[in-house]
């Protein structure tokens, strides 16, 4: 079983629409959680760390589901710049050590 | 803040030779950067952890005499592509960790061997 999984997608999804993504892991003594975002061609950047209470950031809500051992990302009213590929990565804490998923595509259609 | 440089973003070189590439954490400092390469439509592969005063630790399959790693400073690692060969062709990213294991991506390098 992968460390992390993730649907590769592609989510195609009209301007203005509610789409999440889920991402699970395999280690339950996982303590640190991030969403990425990667452009084509581009380094992926932070998009939000994710917390035990959860957070939101905006239209973005980032959930920790630990019973379940999943992480997910809403993205509310989505916009045509909020396509790209979205990466969920997980740290067990067992030194520096982390877990990439393979990233879950979103078009946003206008 | 967390801004994470590379150098250089492109690059294009003759097979066998050697190319260094520069990753720099330019406003924290960072004990621990880490290298990974991607090919096209495909994930990040990690290639490496590079922490600050000791050696690297390279990932099964990556070979430390190929891929010299070299992280002298707390806001620097280099990583050099030796006898480089057509399949080393990738894209090069690095990342340099802050507090809370936060890890800030390097926009890359595009490595073209010939």
């Amino acid at each position: 079983r992968k460390e992390v999984e993730q649907d590769p997608g592609p989510f195609n999804v009209p301007e203005g629409a509610t789409v999440a993504f889920n991402c699970t892991y395999s280690n339950s003594a996982s303590q640190s959680f991030f969403w990425y975002r990667q452009d084509c061609r581009k380094e992926p950047k932070l998009l939000m760390s994710v917390y035990s209470s959860g957070n939101e950031d905006g239209r973005f809500t980032a959930q920790l589901n630990r019973a379940s051992q999943y992480i997910s990302l809403l993205i509310r009213d989505s916009k045509l710049s909020d396509s790209a590929t979205y990466l969920c990565v997980v740290n067990p804490n067992t030194g520096n050590q982390f877990y990439f998923g393979t990233g879950t595509s979103l078009t946003v259609i206008p | 803040g967390a801004v994470v440089s590379q150098h250089p973003s492109r690059v294009i070189c003759k097979s066998g030779t050697s190319v260094k590439i520069e990753c720099r954490s330019l406003d924290f400092q960072a004990t621990t950067m880490f290298w990974y390469r991607q090919f096209p439509k495909q994930s990040l592969m990690l290639m490496a952890t590079s922490n600050e005063g000791s050696k690297a630790t390279y990932e099964q399959g990556v070979e430390k005499d190929k891929f010299l790693i070299n992280h002298a400073s707390l806001t620097l690692s280099t990583l050099t592509v030796t006898s480089a060969h057509p399949e080393d062709s990738s894209f090069y990213i690095c990342s340099a960790q802050r507090e809370f294991y936060e890890q800030y991506f390097g926009p890359g390098t595009r490595l073209t061997v010939t």
